[in-house]
């Protein structure tokens, strides 16, 4: 079965705090996703890797960053947290262009 | 652009009564892939199923079956025999052919409740 875990089910922030978010999958796959879930706007791409050193920008990048230094670790970062950044955070991963597999997300609220 | 969308943001049902999640999808692409995830309350998106824009064969495996139909460009997933553990958002997704267009677009997911 693939695995995909993320670093954290909840986490508490304060405005202007960077913030990390961690991703691993266990399946060696080439590309690993970052997303935003909010409630009547459905999941929305953040960032998105093809490979190692890769990224790509999705629909809504803007005040975030990634990182991916290993094949099997996606990482999501906050520069400086924001309150409008409260939100669940899904992370997941696919071999080539097949199904994408999901990790148990992060919801993360900024105060 | 790609777009889907799912018109029904909430539907509520009675154990085993049978329910139909609609999905509706607009693409460019003659190359397509769809998809369909469920979201249980705990939170992980789980894959349901995977469907190809030249394959317009339906599918089933068990109490689910979906309806492909290009002509309406629609992939609607049906439940027979609603559980409650069905309880869940679903969600439909439409992904491009190659290269950027890997990532998924999804619709807003539909809410569906059954009840004891």
């Amino acid at each position: 079965d693939v695995k995909v875990t993320q670093s954290s089910r909840y986490l508490v922030k304060r405005t202007g705090e960077k913030v990390f978010l961690e991703c691993v999958q266990d399946m060696d796959h080439e590309n690993m996703f970052w997303y935003r879930q909010d409630p009547g706007l459905g999941l929305r791409l953040i960032y998105f890797s093809y490979d190692v050193k890769m990224k790509e920008k999705g629909d809504i990048p803007e005040g975030y960053s990634v990182s991916r230094e290993k094949k099997e670790r996606f990482s999501l970062i906050l520069e400086s947290a924001s309150t409008n950044q409260t939100s669940m955070y899904l992370c997941a991963s696919s071999f080539r262009g097949s199904e994408q597999y999901f990790g148990p997300g992060t919801r993360l609220t900024v105060t | 652009a790609q777009k889907v969308t799912q018109a029904q943001t909430e539907i509520s049902v009675v154990e085993k009564e049978d329910v139909t999640l609609d999905c509706v999808y607009e693409t460019r692409d003659t190359t397509y892939y769809l998809f369909w995830y469920k979201q249980p309350p705990s939170g992980e998106l789980v894959f349901l199923i995977r469907r190809n824009s030249f394959d317009e064969q339906n599918e089933i495996s068990g109490r689910y079956s979906w309806n492909f139909q290009k002509s309406t460009s629609s992939f609607n997933f049906t439940i027979t025999a609603s559980q409650v553990v069905d309880s869940a958002v679903y969600f439909c997704a439409l992904r491009g052919p190659s290269g950027s267009a890997r990532q998924l677009t999804f619709g807003s997911g539909t809410q569906l409740t059954v009840l004891p």
